[in-house]
């Protein structure tokens, strides 16, 4: 079992469907990331919160809204997405160390397909 | 952009042999870490070296770091089926927002231990 819980696990959406994705850590890390995976392909940063605020934004689409309600909780809000935009949407936190990058614990994942 | 790159894409062995994977990387890096991922679920993280250590070990895995030479391996003793896995090495650099590290992951080698 993972510490850092992803909901749903698989999504299946029209590309006008409007759907977010939920990810909840109970570690007390203070960072928390998106990441997109295609298949054989390793994961690919889109944000990273810090303290609850958005420190990077990877010039994600703005069909993709991430939001962070508390310290606890990461959403990703979905809007008009496109077929290229399935894949599988991995969520991460960490502590914030100083001077040291630490280690992400992740989660196992929402599955997204766009028809 | 992704500056790991990784050897072999794909390995398979025997179980009880050794598997060994390399990574090399780009630019200055303030530590080098390395994940696995099993099929259809989220990254573990399996180790941290940082920058100024050469050799890290943890249980059955062994890691060295040559930050000359700018790469790393990753050694597993006496595998299992279990192993079988994907492993990503990941790198933090010395700069960023903060402490919030970027990781940048290399693409990957596919270990299959074969019974």
């Amino acid at each position: 079992d993972t510490e850092v819980t992803q909901t749903p696990k698989h999504l299946v959406m029209g590309m006008t469907n409007k759907k977010s994705l939920k990810c909840e850590q109970h570690m007390g890390h203070r960072a928390m990331y998106w990441y997109k995976q295609k298949a054989k392909k390793p994961p690919e940063l889109m944000f990273v919160y810090s303290y609850e605020k958005l420190s990077i934004n990877e010039s994600v689409p703005s069909r993709f809204s991430p939001e962070c309600p508390n310290s606890s909780l990461l959403n990703l809000h979905l809007h008009a997405l496109q077929p290229e935009d399935s894949a599988l949407y991995l969520c991460a936190s960490s502590q914030l160390g100083q001077g040291v990058r630490q280690p992400q614990h992740f989660g196992d994942g929402t599955r997204l397909s766009i028809l | 952009s992704q500056q790991g790159e990784e050897d072999p894409q794909a390995l398979s062995i025997q179980e009880g042999e050794n598997a060994t994977m390399n990574c090399s990387y780009k630019t200055s890096i303030n530590n080098l870490q390395w994940y696995r991922q099993n099929s259809g679920r989220g990254l573990v993280h399996l180790i941290l070296i940082r920058s100024n250590e050469r050799e890290k070990h943890s249980g059955r895995l062994r890691v060295t770091l040559d930050t000359s030479k700018k790469s790393s391996s990753l050694l597993i003793t006496a595998s299992r089926a279990a192993d079988t896995a994907s492993y990503f090495c990941a790198t933090a650099g010395t700069h960023g927002s903060g402490n919030t590290g970027k990781l940048i992951f290399g693409q990957g080698t596919t270990l299959q231990v074969k019974p």
